[in-house]
């Protein structure tokens, strides 16, 4: 059964402390990308990649580290320098970067 | 600011009605998406529709574009409570901010359908 999995569910971060989401996708698609969602706001595009150990910044990357290091994963890190982090997160991936995109369940980040 | 706007925020309907959402957008496109978000979850691709088409279906869903308003609309035919849902359109704004090539999402419509 193909998807994207993300994880954790639910993430706490502690003031300096970077934490990073796990994104896995088994979907063979070349392009994962990974959104930002605040409560009634569209999703916010962070960092994409279109190929393996090749990543770009979106709208809102500062912050905010990837890697890309394997095709089916697509890890995000949170650095201590993003000073508002809580948020919902959602991990994404396609074929094409304007293709229909399938996304994992969210990984919801709030500050302890 | 976004390249897609929905239009209404929100939409309150009951079982069996129609609900209708908009969406406009300000540059040039290859295609049109539109996603749902059910609560706490991940979007679900609905439909795509190309620059080059007016009107497309998918069971009961309906999708019309107009390119030369720059605008598209989303037709849920006899609703259900279980179409309740955020839905958003999404465009590839070619041109458009640090995205270049990539989807670009609006803030969505929040539709609830009662029972």
């Amino acid at each position: 059964d193909g998807g994207i999995t993300q994880s954790p569910k639910y993430l706490f971060r502690k003031e300096g402390q970077n934490v990073t989401l796990s994104c896995e996708q088994n979907l063979n698609h070349d392009a994962m990308y990974w959104y930002r969602q605040d409560p009634g706001q569209g999703l916010r595009l962070i960092y994409y990649s279109q190929i393996v150990n090749d990543f770009q910044k979106g709208d809102i990357a500062e912050g905010y580290s990837v890697s890309r290091e394997k095709k089916e994963s697509f890890p995000l890190t949170v650095t201590s320098a993003q000073k508002n982090p809580t948020a919902f997160y959602l991990c994404a991936s396609s074929w094409l970067s304007n293709q229909p995109q399938h996304f994992g369940d969210g990984t919801r980040l709030s500050i302890l | 600011s976004q390249q897609g706007e929905e239009d209404p925020q929100a939409l309150s309907i009951q079982e069996g009605e129609n609900a209708t959402m908009n969406c406009s957008y300000k540059t040039s496109i290859n295609n049109l998406q539109w996603y749902r978000q059910n609560s706490g979850r991940g979007l679900v691709h609905l439909i795509l529709i190309r620059s080059n088409e007016r009107e497309k279906h998918s069971g009961r869903l309906r999708v019309t574009l107009d390119t030369s308003k720059k605008s598209s609309s989303l037709l849920i035919t006899a609703s259900r409570a279980a179409d309740t849902a955020s839905y958003f359109c999404a465009t590839d704004g070619e041109n458009y901010g640090g995205s270049q090539g990539n989807l670009i999402f609006g803030k969505g419509t929040k539709l609830s359908v009662k029972p």
